[in-house]
C-alpha cells in the first residue's frame, strides 16, 4: 500500500535560513509526488509536483524539490527562508492507477523566527 | 480562471442531523475529490468522482456519501452526525485525476455539538 512519511512534526529556522523538509515514500512503481502548503484555516496551495523527467523540480515561491527514486524521497527545499513561509507543509503521493486520489503525509509545521 | 469553491465555509450542526457540503470545481476539471483534515488523523481521502462517477472511495462509514453533476460539481453528504465528523472537508478537482495536478478549496469547517 502507499504511504508517505514525513519525519519532522514541527522544525524551527531562522529567516534568510536555508531549509530542508523531508519526505520518504511508499509506492512499486514512480509515483506521481506532490507538495503542498496549508495557512491557517485555509486549503492547500500546491507549491510543486513531479510527474517524470528531470529529479529536480522547481515550485513557486522560491521552493524546489529533488526525487531520489533509491531513497523512495522526495524532500522539499529552499535556500533562504521569508517570515511569510511559516505554515504546515504536506508532501503527497498519486498513482495513475487510482485516479486522482491522493495519500498524504502528517504534515511539517514551519516556524520561522527573526 | 476562478479556483476551487467550497460551500459553505464554515457550519454547526447537532449530533444526529445531517448535513451537504458543496464544490464547484475549476472549470473544465472532470475529477472531484473529497478529504476530511483532523488533528489527529490527518488528511484522509474520502471518495473521488469523475464523469458522475465514483471513481474511488476511501475507508469512511456508508454515512459518507457524495455525487457529481454533470458540470462536474460535486456535493457530500454525511448523515446521522457524531461529534467525530468534526473536521475540516477538503475539496479538491483535477483535469482528469491521476497524473494531473489538484487544486484545494477553502474548505469547509465542521463543527457538530
Amino acid at each position: 500500500a502507499q504511504s508517505v512519511t514525513q519525519p519532522d512534526i514541527h522544525i524551527t529556522v531562522s529567516e534568510g535560513a536555508s531549509l530542508e523538509l523531508r519526505c520518504n515514500y511508499s509506492y512499486g512503481a514512480t509515483p506521481y509526488l506532490f507538495w503542498y502548503v496549508q495557512s491557517p484555516g485555509q486549503g492547500l496551495q500546491l507549491l510543486l509536483k513531479y510527474f517524470s523527467g528531470d529529479t529536480l523540480v522547481q515550485g513557486i515561491k522560491g521552493f524546489e524539490a529533488e526525487f531520489k527514486r533509491s531513497q523512495s524521497s522526495f524532500n522539499l527545499r529552499k535556500p533562504s527562508v521569508h517570515w511569510s513561509d511559516a505554515a504546515e507543509y504536506f508532501c503527497a503521493v498519486g498513482a495513475g492507477n487510482q485516479g486522482g486520489k491522493l495519500i498524504f503525509g502528517q504534515g511539517t509545521e514551519l516556524s520561522v523566527k527573526p | 480562471k476562478a479556483g476551487v469553491t467550497q460551500t459553505p465555509r464554515y457550519l454547526i450542526k447537532t449530533r444526529g442531523q445531517q448535513v451537504t457540503l458543496s464544490c464547484s470545481p475549476i472549470s473544465g476539471h472532470r475529477s472531484v475529490s473529497w478529504y476530511q483534515q483532523t488533528p489527529g488523523q490527518g488528511l484522509q481521502f474520502l471518495f473521488e468522482y469523475f464523469s458522475e462517477t465514483q471513481r474511488n472511495k476511501g475507508n469512511f462509514p456508508g454515512r459518507f456519501s457524495g455525487r457529481q453533476f454533470s458540470n462536474s460539481r460535486s456535493e457530500m453528504n454525511v448523515s446521522t452526525l457524531e461529534l467525530g465528523d468534526s473536521a475540516l472537508y477538503l475539496c479538491a478537482s483535477s483535469w482528469r485525476g491521476g497524473g494531473t495536478e489538484a487544486f484545494f478549496g477553502q474548505g469547509t469547517r465542521l463543527t457538530v455539538v
